[in-house]
């Protein structure tokens, strides 16, 4: 099975302006997560959507948005970009089985860059 | 809420040493545990886990056990390579289901 896949690899951006990131799930996982990277705050959980629905959210401003397709392809959305969100922005697709070991599996990241 | 403590890296080791990564957590209820691996510009990559108290998880030459007592998820390997250099992080999903990481411990291999 493919791996999941993030689009794209590497972003340059401008402060204010917006940014959308893709992500394709592995085949037949129907949830999928997003994390952000930094240096300073490590990783740390921002939203999870399974059937096309947010089940989950971390602590992050309302700048921060995605949503999830039929297909269980996620985007997740930028508005007002700020030079703190420079970061690494890593997908996590999982197959959600009910209340048990829920493995995630990574994408390879996006790295944005607010200028 | 839930945390997770690593040990405070880097660490750095010749090839063929023991190797260990202390790992600590705070949750409630029975969370399960993780061991992530992240090389150079990849993203991160599952290395072992362990879901109730007194599992071992185990890959690739590595382990760690869930010891429900101490707390802890300590990841250990007895003989280390300069292909193990990388990021490792522990983390842990609770209830909620979202991974929290502990902060990471860059580890380098000498040949």
């Amino acid at each position: 099975k493919a791996g999941v896949t993030q689009t794209p690899r590497y972003l340059i951006k401008t402060r204010g302006q917006q940014v959308t990131l893709s992500c394709s799930p592995i085949s037949g996982h129907r949830s999928v997560s997003w994390y952000q990277q930094t240096p300073g705050q490590g990783l740390q959980f921002l939203f999870e959507y399974f059937s096309e629905t947010q089940r989950n959210k971390g602590n992050f401003p309302g700048r921060f948005s995605g949503r999830q397709f039929s297909n269980s392809r996620s985007e997740m959305n930028v508005s007002t970009l700020e030079l703190g969100d420079s970061a690494l922005y890593l997908c996590a697709s999982s197959e959600r089985q009910g209340a048990g070991t829920y493995e995630q599996y990574f994408g390879p990241g996006t790295r944005l860059t607010v200028t | 809420g839930n945390s997770v403590t690593q040990m405070e890296g880097p660490v750095t080791l010749s090839e063929e040493a023991f190797l260990t990564i202390n790992c600590t957590y705070t949750a409630t209820g029975y969370p399960s545990l993780f061991w992530y691996v992240q090389y150079p510009g990849e993203g991160l990559q599952l290395l072992l886990k362990a879901t109730k108290a007194d599992d071992k998880g185990s890959n690739k030459g590595f382990e760690a056990t869930y010891r429900k007592e101490t707390t802890s998820f300590h990841l250990e390997k007895g003989s280390v390579q300069v292909s193990d250099s990388a990021v490792y992080f522990c983390a842990l999903t609770g209830s909620a289901r979202q991974l929290t990481f502990g902060s990471g411990t860059q580890l380098t291999v000498l040949p």
